[in-house]
């Protein structure tokens, strides 16, 4: 089976500008989860859809959003990008998102904001 | 709420010595516990996963993990490190008191590998 999939794996973006990374879950996975990983902060949880449906949500602003297709794709989008906004994000897909589930993680996007 | 503490933020072994990276957690409930690792540039691989079953756990790569409710603890340890171990590890908890996931990562530690 391919593994998670994310693109583009880098991105330039300037400060006021927004951008849109996509994910691509493992096959027959239905839980999609995003996470912001930074050197001050480390990893934190955006979010988690299931069924094209929102979760659970993770202590981020508004800016931060996402959302799920019917084929478990994923993406999340930024909005008026902040300089702190730079960090690498990372999706991470399961069967069905329960806790005891193994979580399997995408390479990443880097995001630089400008 | 719940939380993870790795109590080292950079450890360093040379090759074949013991590897020990440790973990207290704290949580309400029985929790899920893991250790994934990072390898620069890469994404995160699972280590290993402790759910309710047997308290010592066995991984990938020689890496076993015991879980210790009196301690609240949940070391990750290695008999003999190798030069690939170089990399960064995270204990993350699982809440299990909310439908889904939102896994809960701690700081991180950096294992260095000296031949």
């Amino acid at each position: 089976k391919a593994g998670v999939t994310q693109t583009p794996r880098y991105l330039i973006k300037t400060r006021g500008q927004q951008v849109t990374l996509s994910c691509s879950p493992i096959s027959g996975h239905r839980s999609v989860s995003w996470y912001q990983q930074t050197p001050g902060q480390g990893l934190q949880f955006l979010f988690e859809y299931f069924s094209e449906t929102q979760r659970n949500k993770g202590n981020f602003p508004g800016r931060f959003s996402g959302r799920q297709f019917s084929n478990s794709r994923s993406e999340m989008n930024v909005s008026t990008l902040e300089l702190g906004d730079s960090a690498l994000y990372l999706c991470a897909s399961s069967l069905r998102g329960g806790p005891e589930e193994t979580q399997y993680f995408g390479p990443g996007t880097r995001l630089l904001v400008l | 709420a719940q939380s993870v503490t790795q109590l080292d933020s950079h450890v360093s072994v040379s090759e074949g010595t013991p590897v020990l990276l440790r973990c207290n957690y704290s949580s309400s409930y029985s929790p899920s516990l893991f250790w994934y690792v990072q390898h620069p540039n890469k994404g995160l691989q699972l280590l290993l996963k402790y759910t309710s079953a047997a308290t010592l756990v066995k991984g990938i790569n020689g890496f076993e993990a015991e879980f210790k409710k009196s301690e609240t603890s949940f070391h990750l340890t290695k008999p003999s490190a190798h030069m690939s171990d170089a990399a960064e590890y995270f204990c993350v908890v699982s809440p299990l008191n909310q439908a889904g996931t939102a896994l809960i990562f701690g700081k991180g530690t950096t294992l260095s590998v000296s031949s």
